[in-house]
């Protein structure tokens, strides 16, 4: 049973340009979730999201970020313009359905260091 | 900020000593857990401890946690080099997300 799987591991991008960060879930999870962590520091929540729904969005920056899940596919993280400060690892974690953080913790994948350059 | 805060913020021991990080929260919780990130990978989760518990343990940890003091503590047993990582806490909030601690950055020497 495969874990969360990212990708890419690293993303380099220009100043200006889009990141598009992957995430699919263990198998059997329908609960997905973002979380940025910037050097030296722990993670900050971003989105949380169901099959096709944003559950969550209060942690995402009102601009240039968006993301999705969609019926099939892995979820999306979506960055446009990336700028300097978006340079940070983007983690994704996964949850079954019908489990909350009451009694489980996430499963964590790799996740994805983007560096804007 | 809901934040918790972590200390210390590193620790260097020798390999057999014990570790103890500790963690301070802001609210009250429902849980709290503690999760190891080794360097450029990915969290993993540790050991959860709910608020009616005081101590938990698995393999060479032990989690107390105190709600009155909102504090916990994360302690090492008998360490080797593979525990070198950095540890967090986390707090559940609004049922959906986890606040996360800054960090105890682990380096245990052979």
């Amino acid at each position: 049973n495969a874990g969360v799987m990212q990708n890419p591991r690293h993303l380099v991008r220009r100043r200006g340009q889009e990141a598009r960060l992957r995430c699919s879930p263990m198998k059997g999870h329908s609960h997905v979730y973002w979380y940025r962590q910037l050097p030296e520091e722990g993670l900050k929540f971003m989105v949380y999201l169901q099959k096709e729904n944003i559950i969550d969005e209060s942690g995402m920056p009102k601009e240039r970020f968006s993301a999705e899940f969609p019926k099939e596919g892995p979820s999306i993280l979506r960055i446009q313009q990336v700028v300097r400060g978006d340079s940070a690892a983007y983690f994704c974690a996964s949850s079954p359905p019908g489990t909350g953080l009451a009694n489980y913790g996430y499963t964590f994948g790799s996740g994805t260091r983007l560096t804007v350059v | 900020s809901q934040q918790g805060e972590e200390d210390p913020q590193a620790l260097s021991i020798q390999e057999g000593e014990n570790a103890t990080m500790n963690c301070s929260y802001k609210t009250s919780i429902n849980n709290l857990q503690w999760y190891r990130q080794n360097s450029g990978r990915g969290l993993v989760h540790l050991i959860l401890i709910r608020s009616n518990e005081r101590e938990k343990h698995s393999g060479r940890l032990r989690v107390t946690l105190d709600t009155s003091k909102k504090s916990s503590s994360l302690l090492i047993t008998a360490s080797r080099a593979a525990d070198t990582a950095s540890y967090f806490c986390a707090t559940p909030y609004n049922t959906d997300k986890l606040i996360f601690g800054t960090g105890t950055r682990l380096q245990v020497f052979p």
